[in-house]
């Protein structure tokens, strides 16, 4: 079946630092893949998205690249801020469905 | 464009309960989807609509839950009696037909069943 796989978090981190949060996915045949992001008391908004290998998302200063040899799709920024605290969802659609599959998330606080 | 709506916002019953949950989709998206999100864990599905009918119920404890989308828009999802296992929050999205991912999510209900 159709997975995804993250992190564990919480991911604790200062101001300004580098921010990778791992993703790795288990699906057959071609899928889509996305980021989420749930702000404190927030609904889940899309934060990128990439729909195949080798193409990369980015927004906000976020980016994740698709790698199908190594079924990953990592987000990155170079610089956080304690605006992007959050839990982070790293998710996928497989090709014919409409359905997202999730992982589990992972927390993400910024201290100034 | 407004976004997805759902009420209530929160809710607290007791065990064996009933409660029910409303959820207007953007305008004109044909699919619509119930997500459960229990605390620590990603969303799950519960049940997909395309326009009124039921694309996908797999994941929808149905001796409990029932969801139904009359005429193609709104939704209702109803659980009856709840659990305590049941506390969650109630995630309703809805996409344009034919554009896998392109979700737009509402805030959610936060159920607590005590």
């Amino acid at each position: 079946g159709n997975s995804v796989t993250q992190m564990e978090g919480p991911v604790t981190l200062s101001e300004e630092a580098f921010l990778t949060i791992n993703c790795t996915y288990t699906a057959t045949g071609y899928p889509s893949l996305f980021w989420y992001v749930q702000y404190p008391g927030e609904g889940l908004q899309l934060l990128l998205k990439a729909t195949k290998a080798d193409d990369k998302g980015s927004n906000k200063g976020f980016e994740a690249t698709y790698r199908k040899e190594t079924t990953s799709f990592h987000l990155e920024k170079g610089s956080v801020q304690v605006s992007d605290s959050a839990v982070y969802f790293c998710a996928l659609v497989n090709t014919g469905f409409q359905k997202l599959v999730f992982g589990t998330g992972t927390r993400l606080l910024v201290s100034p | 464009e407004a976004g997805v709506a759902q009420s209530p916002r929160y809710k607290i019953i007791e065990k064996r309960q009933s409660v029910a949950f409303w959820c207007n989709p953007i305008s004109g998206h044909a699919t619509l989807y119930w997500y459960q999100q229990i605390l620590g864990q990603g969303p799950k599905l519960l049940i997909q609509f395309q326009n009124n009918g039921v694309v996908d119920d797999s994941q929808l404890p149905k001796d409990r839950f029932s969801a139904e989308r009359l005429k193609g828009v709104d939704s209702t999802l109803k659980i009856q009696p709840a659990k305590l296992e049941d506390s969650a929050v109630y995630l309703c999205a809805s996409s344009p037909q034919g554009e896998p991912g392109g979700y737009t999510f509402g805030s959610g209900t936060r159920l607590t069943v005590v």
